[in-house]
């Protein structure tokens, strides 16, 4: 399985702009790259997800570096509800998906 | 409500005993994945089945742990003879349509499994 690498722990300021990396340097060329996201006590819930193109939703931007080796996931504008784990998983054409540790975002107030 | 349900949300088992974590996909989703975090981890990949059948279950210990999912009702992961190691919350997620690898994943919100 290709693999993901994602810092440990990220602070961010309540309203300011929160950019999360993830490294996929084994990327294969059919891979999605899809990011989740868990609050303590609960599933990961689905944020965005994508294959070469920039994506944008209400949640979230994603956006995929020129050679599918990394990607960024840009929360617009931080709140204290978006303090999460937040994990970047490949999907592949067999449907696996490997979960790494994440990054525990927190925002203060 | 017409998400991933999964049931029981918390199962105390004694050494020995017998755990079985039940799963009902998204209506019409036809593919479930079962997950195991252990505390302050990530989720590791247990098993992936569609309808009957068992895609890939290269997560999942080879003795003691199985899972099914049959054309009618919900999935369920079975654990024999449950040992303290065992203590986990366990994920199911579901996808749609056979290019599940373009489909969000829909998760649960878990079995907390703990064994005394």
């Amino acid at each position: 399985d290709a693999k993901t690498t994602q810092p440990n722990s990220m602070e961010s300021n309540e309203e300011e702009p929160v950019h999360l990396p993830c490294n996929h340097s084994t990327i294969s060329g059919t891979d999605y790259i899809h990011w989740y996201r868990q609050l303590p006590s609960q599933g990961p819930e689905y944020v965005i997800h994508g294959l070469t193109s920039n994506v944008n939703n209400r949640m979230a931007s994603l956006a995929i570096a020129e050679d599918r080796k990394s990607s960024t996931l840009i929360l617009h504008r931080a709140t204290l509800r978006d303090a999460a784990v937040y994990y970047c998983i490949l999907r592949d054409v067999a449907g696996k998906s490997t979960f790494g540790d994440g990054t525990t975002l927190t925002v203060k107030p | 409500n017409a998400g991933v349900m999964q049931n029981p949300r918390h199962l105390v088992r004694r050494r020995g005993q017998e755990a079985r974590l039940r799963c009902s996909p998204v209506k019409g989703h036809s593919h479930v994945y079962w997950y195991r975090q252990l505390p302050e981890e990530g989720l590791k990949f247990m098993v992936y089945l569609q309808k009957e059948n068992i895609i890939d279950e290269s997560g999942m210990p080879k003795e003691r742990f199985s899972a099914e999912f049959p054309k009618e009702g919900p999935s369920i992961l079975r654990i024999q003879q449950v040992v303290r190691g065992d203590s986990a919350a366990y994920f199911c997620a579901s996808s749609p349509n056979p290019s599940s690898y373009n489909s969000p994943l829909h998760f649960g919100n878990g079995t907390r499994l703990t064994v005394t």
